[in-house]
């Protein structure tokens, strides 16, 4: 199948930043793209749908000003969580849609830790 | 898209076939079965899907009951590696839509 990376894998930031989390369709367009997260023990959850070009649609409860995404390219979908809170600390993962197929695809997921 | 039951949880022996249930009795004519796969800390897996017949690829065999309210996953030679949450959804075949993931089943490979 389609190979989907997420950067970085994890990553430990104090309280206040922002950080940065990348997902990229390497072999494959992706006109959209999902993020999840998922708590400890819990479902993965859906935050937001990404569409190139466009700004991204947030589920309910999901702040936009604090979870900023960006899908700026085909291949390229940013999730910014800004001024991070240990609340924040979960593991997020994001899946690219690949029309060719009509499939999506999963990234390893990037597990966030904030101090 | 229809909402599905599993198991919480299942234990098999390794090289013994595991059998997954999966209850879906509100399914439309149109929505697949799917099942995808998380092992701890990764990201989910696509094991198989289908429509009414019985599928078989490399990793698993789908059993859909005729009356597609209900499925069952099967792992014929289970491993450790295999050790894993997974979970049923029922979706239509569009991929343009996000999945809605339940708890799934956690199942336990023992040696």
């Amino acid at each position: 199948g389609a190979v989907v990376s997420q950067h970085p894998s994890r990553v430990i930031c104090k309280s206040g930043t922002s950080v940065k989390i990348e997902c990229r369709s390497l072999d494959f367009q992706a006109t959209t793209m999902f993020w999840y997260r998922q708590f400890p023990k819990q479902s993965l959850m859906l935050m937001a749908t990404s569409n190139e070009g466009s700004k991204a649609t947030y589920e309910q409860g999901v702040e936009k000003d604090k979870f900023l995404i960006n899908h700026a390219s085909l291949t390229l979908s940013t999730l910014t969580v800004t001024s991070a809170h240990p609340e924040d600390s979960s593991f997020y993962i994001c899946s690219a849609r690949d029309v060719s197929v009509d499939e999506q695809f999963f990234g390893p997921g990037t597990r966030l830790t904030v101090l | 898209d229809a909402k599905t039951t599993q198991p919480t949880s299942m234990d098999c022996a390794e090289g013994r076939a595991a059998n997954l249930p999966c209850n879906h009795s509100t399914i439309s004519g149109n929505e697949y079965v799917y099942w995808y796969r998380q092992i701890h800390s990764q990201g989910p897996q696509y094991i198989i899907h289908g429509l009414k017949n019985n599928e078989t690829n490399e990793m698993a065999s789908l059993i859909i009951t005729e009356d597609r309210k209900s499925s069952t996953l099967i792992l014929p030679h289970a491993t450790l590696r295999d050790t894993a949450v997974y979970n049923c959804i029922v979706r239509v075949a569009t991929s343009g839509y996000a999945l809605n993931f339940g708890k799934g089943t956690s199942l336990l490979v023992t040696p």
